[in-house]
C-alpha cells in the first residue's frame, strides 16, 4: 500500500503561470514533509520543506501547503520557467526516531516557453 | 568535490558477477543512505547508516550487502544479482537521522543486470 501517492504523472504550464504539484499521503504519523526535484541523469535535488506545525512554508518562487485534516500537501510554483521543467517528488517522514523517508512515484512537469 | 559523488554511473554486469557501488559524501554529515530507483516506482529506501552504525535494513536481499567503514564512505557490495535487480542505485547523507533533516543524493548509479 502507497502511502505517499502522486496521482498526476505529468503536468504541462505555460511559462510565467502558477504550476500545483499535489501529494496526498495515508499516515496521519506523518509530520515532516518535503520536495525534491529531480532532472534527468542527476540524482533528487532538495527544494523545500514543512513541518506539520505550520500550514504553509515559502522560498522565493516556491510556496509548500499542507492540509493536515486533508492529508494533502501542494508545491505551489510562481511564475512558472521553463528551467522548472524536472521530475518532482513529495516525500514524508514521522520525525521522531525513524530515519525514513516514504517517497511518491513523482509529477513530470514541463514548462513550455 | 563538493556534494555527494557516487561511482561508478554505469554498470552492467552478469549474474554471476560481484561487484561494488561506492558513494562518498563531502557535506558532513552522519547518517547515509542506499535507495532503489525502478522504473514507475517511488524510491525504496534500502540501508541507512548513523554514524557508521546500520540503523534500517529494509528487508533487502542478502544479495545486496552494504558497508559504512566512516561516515564519509558508503558502499553497496552486489553479488549474484537478478535481473529484477536493474534499475537506479542513489545515495543519499543528511546531517542526522531522525526524519526531520533533508536528504543530499548523489547522481546514481544506473546498474543492468544481464
Amino acid at each position: 500500500d502507497q502511502q505517499v501517492k502522486q496521482n498526476s504523472p505529468s503536468l504541462s504550464v505555460q511559462e510565467g503561470r502558477i504550476s500545483i504539484l499535489n501529494c496526498d499521503y495515508t499516515n496521519s504519523m506523518f509530520d515532516y514533509f518535503l520536495w525534491y526535484k529531480k532532472y534527468p541523469a542527476e540524482g533528487p535535488t532538495f527544494l523545500i520543506s514543512i513541518s506539520s506545525i505550520k500550514d504553509k512554508n515559502e522560498d522565493g518562487r516556491f510556496t509548500v501547503f499542507l492540509n493536515k485534516s486533508a492529508k494533502h500537501l501542494s508545491l505551489h510554483i510562481v511564475p512558472s520557467q521553463p528551467g522548472d521543467s524536472a521530475v518532482y517528488f513529495c516525500a514524508a517522514s514521522a520525525a521522531s526516531g525513524t530515519y525514513k523517508y516514504i517517497f511518491g512515484t513523482g509529477t513530470r512537469l514541463k514548462v513550455l516557453a | 568535490e563538493t556534494g555527494v559523488t557516487q561511482t561508478p554511473r554505469h554498470l552492467v554486469m552478469g549474474m554471476t558477477n560481484k561487484k561494488s557501488l561506492k558513494c562518498e559524501q563531502h557535506l558532513g554529515h552522519n547518517a547515509m543512505y542506499w535507495y532503489k530507483q525502478s522504473a514507475k516506482k517511488p524510491l525504496e529506501l534500502m540501508f541507512v547508516y548513523s554514524l557508521e552504525e546500520r540503523v534500517e535494513n529494509n528487508s533487502v536481499p542478502s544479495r545486496f550487502s552494504p558497508e559504512c567503514p566512516n561516515s564519509s564512505h558508503l558502499f553497496l557490495h552486489l553479488h549474484t544479482l537478478q535481473p529484477e535487480d536493474s534499475a537506479l542505485y542513489l545515495c543519499a547523507s543528511s546531517q542526522d537521522g531522525g526524519g526531520s533533516y533533508e536528504q543530499y543524493f548523489g547522481p546514481g548509479t544506473r546498474l543492468t543486470v544481464t
